[in-house]
């Protein structure tokens, strides 16, 4: 079966400071990850999936098969970066059928 | 080009009740999923279709079923409604171009079961 957890479910951080937002995950099969985030009273969008080893918004993701991890990065946080961010797995396989943590909300103070 | 619409946008229903949900898909986009998203958790996985037909689901029972028609809109149906179904609805459409494609969602409906 597969697992996300998002071990913080808050994370406050200083405008400048750097973020980091953990996920691991459990999957026997090949995974595909992705973060997934919502701002204030929009939807649910697509920040950036580990196949396209992209930066978005400055955000990057590194894919640790060794330690099942796949942890949000950005050196340096800005105040428009307070969100609600969800890690997900989707299988390779099934693909987009995604299997999402609890989530951690962002909260970036000026 | 119109993203993915949800209907309604809140409900309340007594248990034991049915209730029908409607998702329409993005332009261009042949597959829907369904998620549930209770209070303080993350979206859970209901099932998902393609071209008209169920293509995986998540650890839900029976009773929560679905549909998808020829214009790739979609329905999630509940029978015998229970308080615990009280969650926020979400759909998602996704083109048709591989399995890494990104899904885009609707703003959900909310679902409160009394």
């Amino acid at each position: 079966a597969q697992r996300v957890t998002q071990p913080e479910k808050l994370l406050s951080v200083f405008k400048g400071a750097p973020v980091e937002l953990k996920c691991n995950y459990s999957y026997s099969g090949s995974p595909e990850l992705f973060w997934y985030v919502q701002y204030s009273r929009q939807r649910l969008q697509l920040l950036l999936r580990h196949i396209s080893r992209e930066s978005i918004k400055g955000f990057t993701a590194d894919l640790n098969k060794g330690e099942t991890s796949f942890h949000l990065k950005k050196p340096f946080a800005q105040e428009e970066d307070s969100a609600m961010y969800y890690c997900a797995l989707s299988a390779t396989i099934t693909g987009n059928q995604f299997y999402f943590g609890t989530g951690t909300s962002l909260t970036v103070i000026p | 080009e119109t993203g993915v619409t949800q209907s309604p946008t809140h409900l309340i229903k007594t248990r034991g009740q049915q209730v029908t949900l409607r998702c329409s898909s993005q332009s261009g986009h042949n597959t829907v999923s369904w998620y549930q998203q209770a209070l303080g958790q993350g979206p859970q996985f209901i099932f998902q279709y393609y071209r008209e037909e169920e293509n995986g689901r998540g650890n839900f029972p029976p009773r929560f079923s679905g549909l998808q028609f020829p214009n790739y809109s979609s329905e999630l149906n509940v029978n015998a409604l229970e308080l615990d179904d009280s969650a926020l609805y979400l759909c998602a459409s996704s083109p048709p171009t591989g399995p890494n494609t990104e899904a885009f969602f609707g703003q959900g409906t909310r679902l409160t079961v009394v």
